[in-house]
Formats: structure tokens, sequence, C-alpha cells
């Protein structure tokens, strides 16, 4: 079955450090370009990183410079998304997505959630 | 940055009607735009991309229009599980820009 599933959600206190990962499963992970999205409990869709194909290019949204990395490994069909100095607004779902061309996401995740709170 | 205007913020409508929604961008988006479903408690699911192309398996009552700046997304017969929040989402330029959302329900 082609999928991709998220982990590595959870309670994390301001100022604090998680890693979510991605698993890919069912299609050529090694082909796309993969994405983080994020979305605040009951609020929009905010794009938040990409990385190539081959990990060498990333791109990320000025919320989350310099405080998040992305990055993957292709043997193991994952991506991951390290983020760190985190703040109550970082609080939502995040979901990792594929890129079929250009940014266009034909396939998500279920998401994970992420609560930062003291 | 392209920022991405999406109106209404949400409507009502009957079972069977027409139902329409817009999105502008900031600045010609090449048609580089995308629709996206998003129904409670799941992970949003693309209909639309290159502003009119149905991904596929998409029911052909869902359709995409416009070009430039100014887009529209049209329901041509709503039906009962099509209740959702639509996104516009444009991939012209970094950072990618999604709308605010449309919520829809049945009236």
């Amino acid at each position: 079955e082609v999928q991709l599933v998220e982990s590595g959600g959870g309670w994390v206190e301001p100022g604090g450090s998680l890693r979510l990962s991605c698993a890919a499963s069912g299609f050529t992970f090694s082909s796309y370009e993969m994405n983080w999205v994020r979305q605040a409990p009951g609020k929009g869709l905010e794009w938040l990183s990409c990385i190539n194909s081959r990990g060498t290019t990333t791109y990320y949204a000025d919320s989350v410079k310099g405080r998040f990395t992305i990055s993957r490994d292709n043997a193991n069909n994952s991506v991951y998304l390290q983020m760190s100095s985190l703040r109550a607004e970082d609080t939502a779902f995040y979901y990792c997505a594929r890129d079929l061309v250009g940014a266009v996401f034909d396939l998500w995740g279920q998401g994970t959630l992420v609560t930062v709170s003291s | 940055d392209i920022q991405m205007t999406q109106s209404p913020s949400s409507l009502s409508a009957s079972v069977g009607d027409r139902v329409t929604i817009t999105c502008q961008a900031s600045q010609d988006t090449n048609n580089n735009l995308n629709w996206y479903q998003q129904k409670p408690g799941k992970a949003p699911k693309l209909l639309i991309y290159d502003a009119s192309n149905l991904e596929t398996g998409v029911p052909s009552r869902f359709s995409g229009s416009g070009s430039g700046r100014d887009f529209t997304f049209t329901i041509s017969s709503l039906q009962p599980e099509d209740i959702a929040t639509y996104y516009c989402q444009q991939y012209d330029n970094l950072p990618w820009k999604f709308g605010q959302g449309t919520k829809v329900d049945i009236k």
C-alpha cells in the first residue's frame, strides 16, 4: 500500500526539542521530493519545509528557519523533521507530504500532534 | 511571498447545489495552483492541480478554473460526502502558501 506514516509527536516544554519521522512505503521514495506541513488546532495549513530527492537541497518557511531541520534517509525510506527551540505557537498537527512535481502534494500522512506547553 | 486570499471563509448549501469558492493570489502564479479537500480529523487530499487538472480518482463534479491571479473551485452538485474544508495552494514561488480555507457544510 502506498502510504506515509508520521511518528514522534508528543508533549514538550517551551525551548525543548523533538524529532518527527515519516516512513514511506509502497513507492520509490528516493524519486520524490518531500515536505512537512503543519496545522495548528482549528487553523489552516502552513507549509514548513521541503527536501529534494537526494537530500542535498532544503528550503524552510521563515517561521521555522534556524530552528527546524529537514533530512532524509533514502535507504530507510524516511524523512525527518528535527525541531528545536520549540514555542507554544509550534503546537500543531505535523504532516509529511509527497511532492508529485513542483509542490503538488499528492500523498499525505495521517499527521502527528506536537504540543508545546509548560 | 505570494499571499493567497480565499473566499468565502464558510458557506452552507443544499444537496445538489452548485458551490463556488474563489482564490486570489497577490501576484501572478503562472497557473501553479492546487486545490485540496480536508475532512474533519483527516489529512488533506489533492483534488485539482495546475489550476484545472482533476487528480486521478476524484469525481468529475469537482473542477477548477482561472489563470494569473484569480482562480475558482466549483462543486457542480454538492453531495453529503463533500462536507469539508477546501484550501487553495500556490506553488509558483517559495514559500508555498495556502489560502485560509473555506468550510463547506449542508444547509
